[in-house]
């Protein structure tokens, strides 16, 4: 079974671009979260989709945003970029349940904003 | 104060040790807790995931939570070469959607 898929792999934007980062989820899973590493730390949360309905936000600005497709698919999209946004982006595949919710991560987008 | 706290390393030790990895948390409403191994430039990787306090072992590892002192740890028996990598503890609330990630300690085994 193909795991999570992330598209692009890599990208490269200059300050002030737009950019739209895709992700399917595992087969059979409903929820997608998404995720901000920076070099050096932990990932942070951004989103959480479920059933095409925004479930949780973190404490990101409103030039973040991200939508579900009927297809369980998602796009995370950051307008107006800061040299700041340069990291790892990650999507995260889940079946919904929040009582033993369990996380499976594809292999991120590296973003660099120079 | 961050509300997980983990050291960032780097831990080297020889191959065959074992390995114990911990991470300390400030808030006790915490109930899922998780390790995750992240290689360089993939996605982190499920090891393991305990409700609530106790042990869980799964093979080489074995996760511990310690509720009443806010403290989990991961050990690694028998470490191979290939188990280098970072590895981040996470946790979240019963009701909540997001994982709150410690920094990673990144961990070498020397052959």
């Amino acid at each position: 079974d193909a795991g999570v898929t992330q598209s692009p792999t890599h990208l490269i934007k200059t300050r002030g671009q737009h950019v739209t980062l895709r992700c399917s989820p595992i087969s059979g899973h409903k929820s997608v979260s998404w995720y901000q590493q920076v070099l050096g730390q932990g990932p942070q949360f951004i989103f959480q989709y479920y059933e095409k309905e925004e479930r949780g936000r973190g404490n990101f600005p409103d030039r973040f945003s991200a939508r579900q497709f009927p297809n369980y698919s998602s796009e995370l999209n950051v307008n107006a970029l800061l040299l700041g946004d340069s990291a790892l982006y990650l999507c995260a595949s889940s079946s919904g349940d929040t009582i033993n919710e369990k996380l499976f991560f594809g292999s991120g987008t590296q973003l660099s904003v120079l | 104060q961050k509300e997980v706290e983990q050291d960032p390393g780097p831990l080297s030790v020889p191959e065959g040790a074992i390995v114990s990895l911990n991470c300390t948390y400030s808030n006790s409403a915490f109930q899922y807790f998780m390790w995750y191994r992240q290689y360089s430039r993939k996605g982190p990787e499920l090891l393991m995931y305990t409700y609530s306090s106790g042990n869980k072992e799964d093979g080489r590892f074995t996760a511990q939570v310690d509720k009443s002192s806010k403290y989990i740890s991961l050990f690694i028996r028998d470490s191979q070469p290939s188990d280098s990598a970072t590895y981040l503890c996470a946790m979240r609330y019963s009701s909540a959607s997001k994982i709150i990630f410690g920094s990673g300690t990144r961990l070498s085994i020397r052959p």
